[in-house]
């Protein structure tokens, strides 16, 4: 299975810029297309679509988050930081079977 | 709009068998692929299996053949079952529609199963 490395918590301040990165194990790109995606999770809630495909802004996401990368190293950035962003952020890959996701990166406000 | 809603039990007992719906709305099931994913409490999410738009299954194969997922189409609806649970069977059980390039655009509220000795 392809694995997924995120830090576990990223601290930063309103309006400010986070950038959350994840790894892979194996490239997940494939005919030019990067097969990965950031979701947004709050407690109790289910996760949000946020950037599909490597960095293609869901519906309705601000532009605030932007997505980059290719191969192996990704980035998901949010640019200013706003209050209702705080919460965990994960990245998911289906280039293989079976789909898999990173542990997440929990934001928190200095 | 695009709508999906687990039902299912709060409660199951150790080795017995977990039976969870998933409704969806507001697209057809023969278009667009519903999978389930699971997250236990504080913990990070795990891909279980899909059922494809044309009928066809996959399943992760951490869940050995524990794990079946079927449809019905006329009813808009997707079901898991899964036998032999364990308490580390305990978490949030989502279904989510699939796009074709393997983001899941929308996802239900999650039904919350907890394995009781």
């Amino acid at each position: 299975d392809i694995v997924l490395t995120q830090s576990p918590a990223l601290a930063v301040s309103l309006e400010q810029r986070a950038t959350i990165s994840c790894k892979t194990s194996q490239n997940v790109d494939n005919y030019g297309i990067s097969y990965m995606h950031w979701y947004q999770q709050k407690p109790g809630q289910q996760p949000k679509l946020l950037i599909y495909e490597g960095s293609n802004l869901a519906s309705g996401i601000p532009a605030r988050f932007s997505g980059s990368g290719s191969g192996t190293d990704f980035t998901l950035t949010i640019d200013p930081v706003e209050a209702d962003d705080i919460a965990t952020y994960y990245c998911q890959q289906s280039k293989d079977y079976p789909d898999t996701f990173g542990a997440g990166t929990k934001l928190e406000l200095k | 709009q695009v709508q999906l809603k687990e039902t299912g039990p709060d409660l199951v007992q150790l080795t017995q068998t977990l039976s969870i719906t998933c409704t969806v709305s507001g697209f057809s099931l023969t278009t667009y692929n519903v999978h389930w994913v699971r997250q236990p409490p504080g913990k990070g999410l795990e891909w279980m299996g899909a059922m494809w738009n044309g009928g066809g299954t996959d399943y992760n194969s951490a869940f050995k053949s524990r794990l079946s997922i079927s449809r019905d189409t006329s009813k808009s609806q997707v079901f898991l079952k899964m036998n032999s649970l364990q308490t580390d069977d305990t978490a949030k059980y989502f279904c989510a529609r699939r796009e074709l390039g393997g983001y899941f655009d929308y996802w239900g509220q999650g039904v919350m199963v907890t394995v009781s000795s």
